[in-house]
């Protein structure tokens, strides 16, 4: 199972949107609604700020917003902080019922 | 609120098992709702999904075809804990080694993670 394609490195300016996209196949992330998003500061485990592909968990931030178009998958950090530094994965559920990931993005807030 | 608290060696040596410990506090290992999972991380293979158990009924297993026939995730019903095994490591297997809870689509919380070194 390959891993799912995101952008090395994105950045924006404070107060600006960023949107990271995730690329998989008809066998992961055009197959079910599960893609979910994660958040990991350096150091730190990562945390879920996205699941099912658009869903926010209780006491995440509306700045982020989850979507999906056939086989890719995106997330839109709204209002960009200097806290969103960090490196941000997405992942999948595939038809192996098995789980798979991003490469990782860094987002940088300049 | 779940909390995970992995414990285990950091340093093992290859051709040997590596064996990782996740202590559950807030939930069940049994839990009808929830899998219990391992997903590793490292420079070269970035998260990588190891594997999961979860009762049903009965228990299952799930584990990612890149590791399957080293790996063996064990549920421990007494301690509520759930524990990864995979054998014949090699220092490929060197990474950061996090438990985590699923629900359908997601996982958290997560473990606080252990670096595992593989070398001699």
């Amino acid at each position: 199972q390959s891993a799912l394609t995101q952008p090395a490195a994105v950045s924006g300016a404070p107060g600006q949107s960023i949107t990271i996209s995730c690329t998989g196949t008809s066998s992961d992330v055009g197959s079910y609604n599960l893609v979910s998003w994660y958040r990991q500061h350096p150091g730190k485990a990562p945390n879920v700020i996205i699941y099912e592909d658009i869903k926010r968990p209780s006491g995440v931030s509306d700045r982020f917003s989850g979507s999906k178009s056939g086989n890719t998958a995106s997330l839109t950090i709204s209002g960009l902080q200097a806290e969103d530094e960090a490196d941000y994965f997405c992942c999948s559920h595939t038809r192996s019922d098995t789980w798979v990931f991003g490469g990782g993005t860094k987002v940088t807030v300049l | 609120q779940v909390q995970l608290q992995q414990s285990g060696p950091g340093l093992v040596k290859p051709s040997q098992t590596l064996s990782l410990t996740c202590a559950i506090s807030g939930d069940s290992v049994s839990s009808d709702r929830h899998a219990w999972n391992w997903i590793r991380q490292s420079p070269s293979r970035g998260l990588e999904w190891l594997g999961r158990t979860y009762y049903r009924s009965k228990w299952f297993y799930d584990y990612a075809r890149s590791v399957k026939g080293r790996v063996a995730i064990i549920p421990d019903t007494s301690k509520n804990q759930f524990s990864l095994q995979l054998t014949s490591v090699t220092p490929e297997d060197t990474a950061v080694y996090y438990c985590s809870r699923g629900a359908v689509g997601w996982f958290d919380p997560w473990g606080q993670g252990s670096l595992v070194t593989v070398s001699s």
